[in-house]
């Protein structure tokens, strides 16, 4: 079935570092994919996404490019606020979203 | 536009009780989703279902667990007899599509088990 895997957390990064979450997963197909965020307290929002191979999703200045000879899609920042702080969820979707067991982002001051 | 409404937002039940939490997608979407958190752990699908029709309940325990999204009014995942280890965050996602579309979540229903 559907799996994706994440990079363990939690990442502590401080203000304007670069940051990459590593993402891969292994599908049946070529499914859509998905990083959601998740901050205390709150459900999961959409992120960014991307639907087909070499597509590029980008939002709030994260990046993610969908990967397909590497199975990968990995998160980008270049450079991260205290607010970036929470959790990240990568998920490849066909009929169901598959999420990963979600990357912490601490950023300090 | 309301989003996803989850009801309610925490529940504190003991172990051998009923629990039921309840879900209202968002206006025209025909998709919900359940998923379960268990502390510092990642989502964990439950069961998918489309009006009055169960899609993929692959992620459900066997027993005491059902869920059900009838013509009118919200889904439904109940929870009979919980046991401690039933403590988690439930969410609830919807969505117009199904597939691969987005899902919109909600903000969860927190059971604990005394």
């Amino acid at each position: 079935g559907d799996s994706v895997t994440q990079m363990e957390g939690p990442v502590t990064l401080s203000e304007e570092a670069f940051l990459t979450i590593n993402c891969t997963y292994t599908a049946t197909g070529y499914p859509s994919l998905f990083w959601y965020v998740q901050y205390p307290g709150e459900g999961l929002q959409l992120l960014l996404k991307a639907t087909k191979a070499d597509d590029k999703g980008s939002n709030k200045g994260f990046e993610a490019t969908y990967r397909k000879e590497t199975t990968s899609f990995h998160l980008e920042k270049g450079s991260v606020q205290v607010s970036d702080s929470a959790v990240y969820f990568c998920a490849p979707g066909f009929q169901k979203l598959v999420f990963g067991t979600g990357t912490r982002l601490l950023v300090s001051p | 536009n309301a989003g996803v409404m989850q009801n309610p937002r925490h529940l504190v039940r003991r172990r051998g009780q009923e629990a039921r939490l309840r879900c209202s997608p968002m206006k025209g979407h025909s998709h919900v989703y359940w998923y379960r958190q268990l502390p510092e752990e990642g989502l964990k699908f439950m069961v998918y279902l489309q009006k009055e029709n169960i899609i993929d309940e692959s992620g459900m325990p066997k027993e005491r667990f059902s869920a059900e999204f009838p013509k009118e009014g919200p889904s439904i995942l109940r929870i009979q007899q919980v046991v401690r280890g039933d403590s988690a965050a439930y969410f609830c996602a919807s969505s117009s599509t199904g597939g691969d579309g987005e899902l919109f979540f909600g903000e969860g229903s927190r059971l604990t088990v005394l």
